[in-house]
Order: structure tokens, then sequence, then C-alpha cells
């Protein structure tokens, strides 16, 4: 069966710089999610899309920024990047209120 | 208080038994329940999901949901060394649209020859 598919599994990116992560949600699927998972915790939401539409809001920064395509596909874009962001960030898609399926993740390292 | 509580452990068990994890959770208008999976470095990956009180059985797992007690348990019969992994208890608040999940700590389970 199809999967959620992440773009790129491995970044690493310079401190102040640019990042733009892409998530590719299960064929039919509606709905994604993003979350972000530091070293040692557990995942942490981010945002979520339904039909394009922002749907729900948590500890997402404000150099953070997200939004999902007309293909579904979505992409997390993070400016000015600090330290702390270095983490595992995963993309989960789901149909309409059904359950999660989580993405194999990106790998965000910051130096 | 994380509103997803659960033993962080290491939960340790011997290959063939059963391992009993747990979790409480805090909000009261939660109606989802999910058990996640997760090897190191890797993503989540789901277990169960249960929503109504009472037991369900899938293969060697069994899940347990008290909502007045607001509890959650899971139950891995013949436990084998491929299980040893750490076990995230998520809720949702809602059967709404893109609900999110509130995540426990996890409990890591270690399953010993």
């Amino acid at each position: 069966a199809a999967g959620v598919i992440q773009s790129p599994r491995h970044l690493i990116k310079e401190k102040r710089e640019t990042a733009t992560l892409k998530c590719y949600p299960i064929p039919r699927h509606d709905t994604v999610y993003w979350y972000q998972q530091g070293p040692g915790q557990d995942p942490q939401f981010l945002i979520s899309f339904y039909e394009k539409m922002q749907s729900d809001k948590g500890s997402i920064p404000d150099r953070f920024s997200a939004q999902q395509f007309s293909d579904y596909h979505s992409e997390l874009n993070m400016s000015s990047l600090e330290l702390g962001d270095s983490a595992l960030y995963f993309c989960a898609s789901s149909l309409v209120v059904d359950t999660q399926y989580f993405g194999p993740g990106t790998r965000l390292t910051v130096l | 208080q994380k509103e997803v509580e659960q033993n962080s452990g290491p939960l340790s068990v011997p290959e063939g038994a059963i391992a009993s994890l747990n979790c409480t959770y805090s909000d009261r208008v939660s109606q989802s329940f999910f058990w996640y999976r997760q090897y190191s470095g890797k993503s989540p990956e789901l277990i169960m999901s249960i929503y109504s009180n009472g037991d369900k059985e899938d293969g060697r797992f069994t899940a347990q949901l008290n909502k007045a007690s607001q509890y959650v348990s899971l139950l891995i019969r013949d436990s084998q060394p491929s299980d040893s992994a750490t076990y995230l208890c998520a809720v949702s608040p809602a059967t709404g649209t893109a609900s999110k999940l509130t995540f426990g700590t996890g409990t890591r389970l270690q399953v010993t020859l």
C-alpha cells in the first residue's frame, strides 16, 4: 500500500538559512498534519490542513509557514533557522477524521 | 502536568510474556485514542485505535479504554524481541476534521531473550 512520502529525508542547514520540507499524502487522503519531534521528546503538533485550508494550529513558530496545494501535497517553510529547530519533522495524512498515518520524516540539522 | 501521561520505562519483559503499557489523559473531551510504536529514529507506526469503552483485540495486541477513569492501556501478548521499541499513547480531542494528536512521552519496552 502507498504510504506518506516526505522529502528530503535529511537536510543540513546553517543558522539563519531557510528550509522547505515537502509531504505527499497517501492517495485520496485529504488531510495533512505536521509534527516536530526533538531528541528524546514526543511529537509536537505544528499545523494541519483539510481540503487545502488550514484546519488547526499548534506550537508553530512565526518563522514557519505551511500550505497545502491543489494536489493535496503540503510544504513546510522554515526561515531564520535556529539551532533549536534541529529535529525530526513528520508529516501525517488521513482521510477526513480517520486515523493518521505518518511518513518517514525529515531529519533537519541546523549548524 | 502533561495532557497525556505515560511511564517512560524502560519496561523489561522476557520473550513470550505479556507486556502491559498504561496511559492516562487529562482532557475529558478526548474521543479518539491511539497506540503508536516507534523505533529509534523512525516514524510512529499505528498499532491500535480505540474509540469506545472496553477492549479491542487485534492479533497479539489488545487495547483497553476506560473513559470514566481517563485511562487507556495496551497489552502485548507473546512479546517478541522485535516488539522492543517506544510505545506512544496519543489522544485526539474530537472526531472533528483534522483533529491533532497529543502524544505522551512514550514507554520504552525491552523484550529480553
